[in-house]
């Protein structure tokens, strides 16, 4: 059964950097994109950025653009987040979710993990 | 990238039907019928109820229905029931590579 298993999150200064990480399995990794959404407390879901299935495109929201990188290592089944130049405003749950197209994007989400909370405080 | 407007509550009794709207524009909504509907429940990550604006994935009830009309789609829960409590987000693609979510709907079951 496919699973999403997000970490990484925690704690970090106003500032400062934090990668997530989100491991994949039971599906073929290298031929889905994937997307980061994030979720403020209390508050609803915003996409943050979304990679193609091989990594070649890669797409953010304007509120992270320049500072989040999204990337993924398909050898190891896993999608990642860098987070650079933090502040209050990225404080939320973030969750990898799985677009269901194979190699072509399907433009909604089928499967997502739980979710990794990051706290940014100054 | 303006989140699409969604009624910040809805509330119905068991039994009933009702409706939630997801308003955007003619860039996003309005141009693609590529809408999607998410369940969440509280601490638990969304489900996915309604893709392409009509569609049902296998293993969610056919109490839930999308549609769509110019720039609004809808999402309607007919037979309500309690375990329907729960927030509900719209999505779509909002063209240029973009992605835009609702503004969120939380369905009370009376």
């Amino acid at each position: 059964q496919v699973q999403l298993v997000e970490s990484g999150g925690g704690v970090v200064q106003t500032g400062r950097s934090l990668r997530l990480s989100c491991a994949a399995s039971g599906f073929t990794f290298s031929s889905y994109a994937m997307h980061w959404v994030r979720q403020a407390p209390g508050k609803g879901l915003e996409w943050v950025a979304l990679i193609s299935h091989d990594g070649s495109n890669k797409y953010y929201a304007d509120s992270v653009k320049g500072r989040f990188t999204i990337s993924r290592d398909n050898s190891r089944n896993t999608l990642y987040l860098q987070m650079n130049s933090l502040t209050a405003e990225d404080t939320a749950r973030y969750y990898c979710a799985r677009d269901p197209g194979w190699e072509l994007l399907r433009y909604y989400f089928d499967f997502w993990g739980q979710g990794t909370l990051v706290t940014v405080s100054s | 990238q303006s989140a699409l407007t969604q009624p910040a509550s809805v509330s119905g009794s068991p039994g009933q039907s009702l409706t939630i709207s997801c308003t955007g524009t003619r860039s996003d909504v309005g141009s693609y019928n590529l809408v999607s509907w998410y369940q969440q429940h509280p601490g638990k990550a969304p489900k996915l109820m309604i893709y392409e604006g009509s569609k049902r994935p296998s293993g969610v009830s056919n109490r839930f229905s999308g549609s769509k009309s110019g720039n609004t789609a809808s999402l309607t829960v007919s037979g309500l029931q309690a375990e329907d409590e729960a927030d509900y987000y719209c999505y779509s693609y909002a063209g240029s590579s973009t992605y835009v979510f609702g503004t969120g709907t939380k369905v009370t079951v009376l």
